[in-house]
């Protein structure tokens, strides 16, 4: 599977936006970018993916650049329960095996 | 409606014990993932099933693990002869047709004294 990299952590305020980063200079052009978070103490929950172009749902916005080497996950108001481990996960949507591989993923703090 | 169910929620067994692990998965969801995530580590794919396929097992530790899933609905995880390293939090997931979005039980945390 192609690798992604993001950095370790981040801090955010409280109602402010976030603009969470993540590189895939690997990437093929089967591959979708997929985000999901984890909440502290629960499973990992989805949060937007995308192709190409820039996605918007009621979570986030998923900004692609226009080589896919990188996107950026876009969290325009951040709360306080937005605080979790967000992971980047290229996934083709190609072949029979359809499993997540899960980096380190990159923690987000939120400050009242 | 209901999400993916995992029970126990949690386990404590001693090591050379037999565990195992229930997921029930939302109706009419075909795919079924078992992940496992140990403290301080990323989560880690250990068995996928799709349908009447065979299982990808590929990512199961040792042959003391194995899964089952019965009439395409719920699965089992089953660990034999328990080692302090299987201590995790084993998570279940499901979805639609296999490439779709995978949602996520609570996970079972395991402790093996």
């Amino acid at each position: 599977d192609a690798k992604t990299t993001q950095p370790n952590s981040m801090e955010s305020n409280e109602e402010e936006p976030v603009h969470l980063p993540c590189n895939h200079s690997t990437i093929s052009g089967t591959d979708y970018i997929h985000w999901y978070r984890q909440l502290p103490s629960q499973g990992p929950e989805y949060v937007i993916h995308g192709l190409t172009s820039n996605v918007n749902n009621r979570m986030a916005s998923l900004a692609i650049a226009e080589d896919r080497k990188s996107s950026t996950l876009i969290l325009h108001r951040a709360t306080l329960r937005d605080a979790a481990v967000y992971y980047c996960i290229l996934r083709a949507h190609t072949g029979a095996n359809s499993k997540l591989t899960f980096g380190k993923g990159i923690t987000l703090s939120v400050r009242p | 409606g209901a999400g993916v169910s995992q029970s126990p929620s949690n386990k404590v067994t001693e090591k050379g014990k037999d565990v195992e692990l229930r997921c029930d998965p939302i109706s009419g969801h075909t795919a079924l993932y078992w992940y496992r995530q140990s403290l301080g580590q990323g989560l880690e794919f250990l068995i996928y099933f799709q349908g009447n396929s065979a299982p990808d097992k590929s990512g199961l530790p040792s042959d003391r693990f194995s899964a089952e899933r019965t009439g395409g609905s719920v699965s089992t995880l089953t660990i034999q002869r328990t080692q302090q390293e299987d201590s995790a939090v084993y998570l279940c997931a499901s979805s639609l047709p296999s490439l779709d979005t995978q949602y996520f039980g609570p996970g079972t945390r395991l402790t093996v004294l």
